[in-house]
């Protein structure tokens, strides 16, 4: 089983608004960090969030992590057409030499 | 800077067949990693190099796979012989030294079909 899980699978909003991803965990991790990926490219890193940290913020991305709830959350402001992409979560689990991505939420920004 | 460089960008062999596939990391990076893509299973880590070392192949899904590493500029995935369930987009993706808390940078992929 998946050890992220991201909610919603798809979201769909206008441009200007705000969208807000969510991502859930299994076991405990040493890091956790959000990817986008346009349609026919390979993944782009955005940002990394340690399990130390509760926020974090790059441009209009903001990033959350509550670790005793095993979530997370990625809110995009003030979207724009070009944000129209799929995200993931991955996590690093602790113990394990590896990242482990969740299904990805699909958005879509509607001019 | 050059990004992960992954050739063909389209492969299209009838089953049976061997696929090579090919990636070029970024320099610098210690760490190589190769993906699957599917709808059904989401991106799925095959393999990953550590200076050149395969330190994990626990995600190669039958000895129809393998993959090199013969120096820091180049890796390969091979297939043989490929089956219509092969079918999906590969990944290869580097990362910096530092270990698991760096980011780590994709090619484009390489989407496979195999008729």
């Amino acid at each position: 089983s998946q050890q992220g899980e991201e909610d919603p699978q798809a979201l769909s909003i206008q441009e200007g608004e705000n969208a807000t991803m969510n991502c859930s965990y299994k076991t405990s991790i040493n890091n956790l960090q959000w990817y986008r990926q346009n349609s026919g490219r390979g993944l782009v890193h955005l940002i990394l969030i340690r399990s130390n940290e509760r926020e974090k913020h790059s441009g209009r991305l903001r990033v959350t992590l509550d670790t005793s709830k095993k979530s997370s959350s990625l809110l995009i402001t003030a979207s724009r057409a070009a944000d129209t992409a799929s995200y993931f979560c991955a996590t690093v689990i602790q113990g394990a030499q590896k990242l482990v991505f969740g299904q990805g939420t699909r958005l879509t920004i509607n001019p | 800077d050059a990004g992960v460089i992954q050739s063909p960008r389209h492969e299209v062999t009838e089953m049976g067949q061997e696929v090579t596939l090919r990636c070029k990391p970024i320099s610098g990076h210690d760490y190589l990693f190769w993906y699957r893509q599917t709808m059904m299973r989401g991106l799925e880590l095959l393999i990953y190099f550590n200076n050149n070392v395969p330190i994990d192949d626990s995600g190669m899904p039958e000895d129809r796979f393998s993959a090199k590493m013969p120096n820091a500029s180049f890796s390969t995935l091979k297939i043989q012989p490929s089956e219509p369930r092969d079918s999906a987009v590969y990944f290869c993706a580097s990362s910096p030294p530092g270990g698991w808390a760096r980011p780590q940078h994709f090619g484009d992929g390489t989407r496979l079909s195999i008729l």
